[in-house]
């Protein structure tokens, strides 16, 4: 079945920097994948998404690459501020009836001031 | 527009005892999506429920079943509770059925087994 592995698993950055988070997937057919953000006490909030036909996509500070060749997809968070702070998932999916989101296991970001 | 409800918000149980959880989705959407989470294994995928049918269903044990209404309100239960259920048990809900749809979370409902 379908493996998303994220990495890293933590992150530390200085509030102003750059953060990027990498996940890669096994299942070929999978063309669906978003990123979600947890704050501490909240489900997952959806910050951002990508389908395979396109290659990257941004909005505001955040932005999302994919390699469908390659089979990755990447998180870049430009100007990180400390309500950055949190949990980050990627998922992956096959864009059909029947399919699950397979999720990272997450990357916890630390943005300090 | 008011988000994804789960009640209740926290819940403690002793090993052996059943369990049942609500999901209220956002207006209009049709898709109910649960996931466990926990520190181990992060998020996993439990089942979806669209039209008041189960359209998917996860690698979990027969003790884990849901139910959709027919106003799109989901419950999922968990009979025999074992120590290892202790989890942030989370609802999702889209618009339609499929992952690829957009999936909205709530807040979960963390569960505690004794």
């Amino acid at each position: 079945g379908e493996n998303v592995e994220q990495h890293p698993s933590t992150l530390s950055v200085q509030e102003g920097d750059s953060a990027v988070i990498k996940c890669t997937y096994s299942d070929s057919a999978s063309n669906y994948f978003p990123w979600y953000k947890q704050e501490l006490g909240k489900g997952p909030q959806l910050i951002i998404d990508i389908r395979s036909n396109v290659g990257e996509k941004k909005d505001q500070r955040i932005a999302v690459t994919l390699n469908k060749t390659a089979k990755h997809f990447s998180l870049h968070i430009t100007e990180t501020q400390p309500e950055d702070s949190a949990v980050y998932f990627c998922a992956a999916s096959r864009a059909q009836a029947g399919t699950a989101l397979i999720f990272g296991k997450g990357t916890t970001l630390s943005v300090s001031s | 527009k008011a988000g994804v409800t789960q009640t209740p918000r926290y819940l403690i149980k002793t090993r052996g005892q059943q369990v049942t959880l609500s999901c209220s989705p956002i207006s209009g959407h049709r898709s109910v999506s649960w996931y466990q989470q926990t520190p181990g294994q992060g998020l996993q995928f439990l089942f979806e429920y669209f039209s008041e049918t189960q359209r998917n269903k996860g690698n979990f044990p027969g003790r884990f079943s849901g139910r959709q209404f027919s106003n799109s309100r989901s419950e999922m239960n968990v009979s025999t509770l074992e120590l290892g259920d202790s989890a942030l048990y989370l609802c999702a809900s889209s618009l339609s059925e499929g992952a690829a749809e957009t999936q909205y979370f709530g807040p979960g409902t963390r569960l505690l087994v004794l």
